[in-house]
């Protein structure tokens, strides 16, 4: 069955220090795979997905095959980072469904 | 539309009630989701809908919930006989297609509660 994992609650790090959000997945087929943010009294948005190989506000995932991971980087925390972090698994096609990990919440401390 | 739209924001009522919550997706979107978030427990899907009609309802928890979507457009997420484990956030979500590999656009969410 697909999953995917999120195995921290709550990642606490200081300004400038690099941050990595873990995300693990587990699916047998090739996976699509995203990162969702919910910044405070603000909706859920895409952060960023893995094929299009983009960063976005300084954050990057690498899929890795071999590990089943798909973990958020980036190299200089910003206070404006605090934030709740999904990683999500696109199903295969036919039937349609997403799978949420249950989340992470980063806190940039001053 | 600027975006998903969802209503009510917030719904208090007793145990036993009937609750109707209801989803306006970005126009043009022809795949909407349905989401609970509980606290501590992440996003559970619940329904897909792609068009009007719900390939996959594996989601939802009991008979008690159901969803409709009518013209491929607004959908409405209805609980009967309110229980207070059905207290969460209620997601909707868009998407310019369905299925695999699509981002999708969420609303602001509905907050149940239960008394």
């Amino acid at each position: 069955a697909q999953r995917v994992t999120q195995p921290e609650k709550l990642l606490s790090v200081f300004k400038g220090a690099p941050v990595e959000l873990k995300c693990n997945y587990s699916y047998s087929g090739s996976p699509e795979l995203f990162w969702y943010v919910q910044y405070s009294r603000q909706r859920l948005q895409l952060l960023l997905r893995h094929i299009s190989r983009e960063s976005i506000k300084g954050f990057t995932a690498d899929l890795n095959k071999g590990e089943t991971s798909f973990h958020l980087k980036k190299p200089f925390a910003q206070e404006e980072d605090s934030a709740m972090y999904y990683c999500a698994l696109s199903s295969p096609p036919g039937t349609y469904k997403y799978i949420f990990g249950t989340g992470t919440r980063l806190k940039v401390l001053a | 539309g600027a975006g998903v739209s969802q209503s009510p924001s917030n719904k208090v009522t007793e145990k036993g009630k009937d609750v109707e919550l209801r989803c306006d997706p970005i126009s043009g979107h022809t795949a909407l989701y349905w989401y609970r978030q509980s606290l501590g427990q992440g996003l559970e899907f619940l329904i897909y809908f792609q068009g009007n009609s719900a390939p996959d309802k594996s989601g939802l928890p009991s008979d008690r919930f159901s969803a409709e979507r009518t013209g491929g457009s607004v959908s409405t997420l209805t609980i009967q006989r309110t229980q207070q484990e059905d207290s969460a956030v209620y997601l909707c979500a868009s998407s310019s297609q369905g299925g695999y590999g699509q981002p999708q656009h969420f609303g602001d969410g509905t907050r149940l509660s239960i008394l």
